[in-house]
């Protein structure tokens, strides 16, 4: 079946504008995560949705960063107030149960996004 | 908190060479896993190594674990251009199981 799938794939915003991001996970995926990375750098843990339990927001860098998901489908991270610094990769992972400790993550091709 | 970083940061070898990357670790794991990525994009899993597990093979892909040293490595025998790509270990706590800490990643280059 598809992988996962984000858009959009670039953004260019102005500061202090807000940005909507999105990711389709794995069909059939409880879990879902998001993550940033900075360039050169490696991914930083944002947060963590699996099924109905609450999601594990530790790693959102500010109260502007904000994500939602719709039961076990399509997930949206805010970025509002966008600073310079939030330029970045935006990768989305999905996995079958995110609970079990051999669950793989996929990754969606991630959303590059500038803040001019 | 842990963290995974890689060594060298950056390599470059020539095709049919092998290629040789190193992670290093803080804290008691329950597996460790290498992800490739290409062109700054999506991350493809290559391989899961379980903290029982010495060694490992997939492919042209070798991959070691030494927990005493808190260390992995990764092997890639008989390089390919496309095998150009920055590679990334990924640990997952032995208490925890869905946060993955990622190492900053070695960018390998491979010269045809």
């Amino acid at each position: 079946g598809a992988g996962v799938s984000q858009s959009p794939s670039n953004k260019v915003t102005e500061k202090g504008k807000d940005v909507e991001l999105r990711c389709d996970p794995i069909s059939g995926h409880t879990a879902l995560y998001w993550y940033r990375q900075r360039l050169g750098q490696g991914l930083e843990f944002l947060i963590y949705f699996q099924g109905n339990s609450a999601p594990d927001k530790s790693g959102l860098p500010s109260d502007r960063f904000s994500a939602e998901r719709t039961g076990e489908s399509v997930s949206t991270l805010t970025i509002q107030r966008t600073q310079q610094e939030d330029s970045a990769v935006y990768l989305c992972a999905s996995s079958l149960d995110g609970v079990s400790s051999t669950d793989t993550q996929y990754f969606g091709p991630g959303t590059r996004l500038t803040v001019l | 908190s842990q963290q995974g970083e890689e060594d060298p940061q950056a390599l470059s070898i020539q095709e049919g060479e092998n290629a040789t990357m190193n992670c290093s670790y803080k804290t008691s794991i329950n597996n460790l896993q290498w992800y490739r990525q290409n062109s700054g994009r999506g991350l493809v899993h290559l391989i899961l190594i379980r903290s029982n597990e010495r060694e490992k093979h997939s492919g042209r892909l070798r991959v070691t674990l030494d927990t005493s040293k808190k260390s992995s490595s990764l092997l890639i025998t008989a390089s390919r251009a496309a095998d150009t790509a920055s590679y990334f270990c990924a640990t997952v706590g032995a208490s925890g199981t869905y946060k993955y800490i990622f190492g900053t990643g070695t960018r390998l280059k491979v010269l045809a």
